[in-house]
């Protein structure tokens, strides 16, 4: 199971491409990386996910290096309404079923 | 519309008085699993379930039950309420455990006890 660690919080102006980086050091080799969004009082949302390489949809690029220890999650030109919580996690894709979300990135976005 | 629902969406009661919150997923989804969040603690898994009658510890295991007699539904058991189990609780679902997956989220059941 891969324990992550991100920035607790980070400001971005409107308009601006966002990276959170997240690290998880001991990620096992089935493990895949999923991005989550939380709103306050409501609950994650999936934004991405990816195993390695680049993975890009229509709100945001997963970009995993080769040795898979670290990811980073790219947010196009930020908008107020991206001003949320971030959160990195690893599935475990064989072995433990434990999910470990860990405390989240939380991004403000100013006008 | 694919969802998962939890009842109750609020809850006040009082130290030692037995409740259940109950999650319930019309997705044919084999794992589910209960989280509660804290501020600055981030969630925190308590138990999951890979499939009816299969279930397991996770971060934060100790005052909670859980049952998972058919697939669809997944309570939340809280014997002896104690106040540090004041919290947001969601329950959450996806196709299966492990693998490229994602989980979906239920709307949250903020639980208050005094």
């Amino acid at each position: 199971l891969a324990k992550t660690t991100q920035p607790i919080s980070m400001d971005s102006y409107e308009g601006q491409e966002v990276n959170i980086t997240c690290s998880h050091n001991n990620i096992a080799t089935n493990d895949y990386i999923t991005w989550y969004q939380q709103f306050p009082s409501q609950g994650p949302r999936f934004i991405i996910q990816g195993y390695k390489t680049k993975v890009t949809n229509e709100v945001a690029s997963l970009f995993i290096p080769a040795d898979r220890k670290s990811s980073t999650l790219s947010l196009p030109r930020v908008s107020l309404s991206d001003t949320a919580v971030y959160y990195c996690l690893g599935d475990s894709g064989a072995g433990s079923y434990q999910l470990t979300f860990g405390k989240g990135t939380k991004l403000s976005v100013i006008p | 519309e694919a969802q998962v629902t939890q009842n109750p969406r609020y809850l006040i009661t009082v130290t030692g008085k037995k409740l259940t919150v109950t999650c319930s997923q019309n997705m044919n989804h084999e794992y589910m699993s209960w989280y509660r969040q804290d501020p600055g603690l981030g969630l925190r898994q308590i138990y999951y379930s890979m499939n009816v009658e299969v279930t397991d510890k996770g971060d934060v295991p100790e005052g909670y039950k859980v049952s998972r007699k058919e697939k669809r539904n997944f309570p939340l058991i809280l014997e002896s309420p104690s106040p540090n189990q004041t919290s947001l609780y969601f329950c959450a679902s996806s196709l299966r455990a492990g693998g490229p997956n994602e989980q979906f989220f239920g709307p949250g059941t903020r639980l208050t006890v005094l």
